[in-house]
């Protein structure tokens, strides 16, 4: 089945140092891969996608992630984590059902930053 | 704001029942999302609609149908309904139908069945 992971239900992490948040991912084809962020009660928000071209994508509010074709994975990062950054952390992926693609997400990371 | 919208933004009914959740995609979207998101089935896709046409479809229950207009607005259908369905239902759009382009979210419909 195609799919993508987050082995990791929460981070936790100082502010100031750097953050690290894992997608694994299992599908066929190009992987066509997204990463969302949710603060509490509201709807999903782009961060930063993987189509095509380098590996190492940067998106909105500092974030960037690399992706490793050998590796199967796609892991958010971030320099110096701030306590802002706190919230649910989405990987998703274009995943292969049947004749068409569904777009698959993670079970989410929830990021803690302490201040 | 991300220019998504939905109604209403609290929904509560009891088993057995008919619900319709509405959504506005962002102005020039063509594509339409519907997610189901709760604690133990995380966020689920259900249907996709493109241009007024069903384009995929994930886990969506046969009790569950949506549909896309003509103005674009897309209506989702939850009929009898289980506790189990409490859930926040979520809508997303974008401006193609090929997953290569970012999804824009709605605040949400929190759905409680009594």
């Amino acid at each position: 089945a195609q799919s993508v992971a987050q082995p990791e239900d929460q981070v936790n992490v100082a502010e100031g140092n750097p953050l690290t948040v894992k997608c694994t991912y299992s599908v066929s084809g190009n992987p066509y891969l997204f990463w969302y962020v949710q603060y509490p009660n509201r709807g999903l928000q782009f961060l930063l996608k993987y189509i095509t071209g380098d590996n190492l994508v940067k998106g909105s509010y500092g974030f960037e992630a690399e992706f490793n074709k050998s590796q199967t994975s796609f892991h958010l990062k971030k320099p110096s984590a701030l306590v802002s950054d706190s919230a649910l952390y989405f990987c998703a992926v274009r995943a292969r059902s049947g004749g068409s693609y569904i777009p698959t997400f993670g079970r989410g990371t929830s990021l803690i930053v302490h201040p | 704001d991300s220019g998504v919208t939905q109604t209403p933004k609290h929904l509560i009914t009891a088993t057995g029942q008919r619900v319709t959740l509405r959504c506005s995609p962002r102005s020039g979207d063509l594509s339409v999302y519907w997610y189901q998101q709760s604690l133990d089935q995380g966020l689920q896709f259900l249907i996709q609609y493109y241009n007024g046409e069903e384009r995929a479809k994930g886990n969506i229950l046969e009790r569950f149908s949506a549909q896309q207009f003509p103005d674009l607005h897309s209506e989702l259908n939850l009929s009898s309904l289980e506790l189990g369905d409490s859930a926040l239902y979520f809508c997303a759009s974008s401006p193609t139908g090929r997953f290569d382009y970012e999804q824009y979210f709605g605040p949400g419909t929190r759905l409680t069945v009594t």
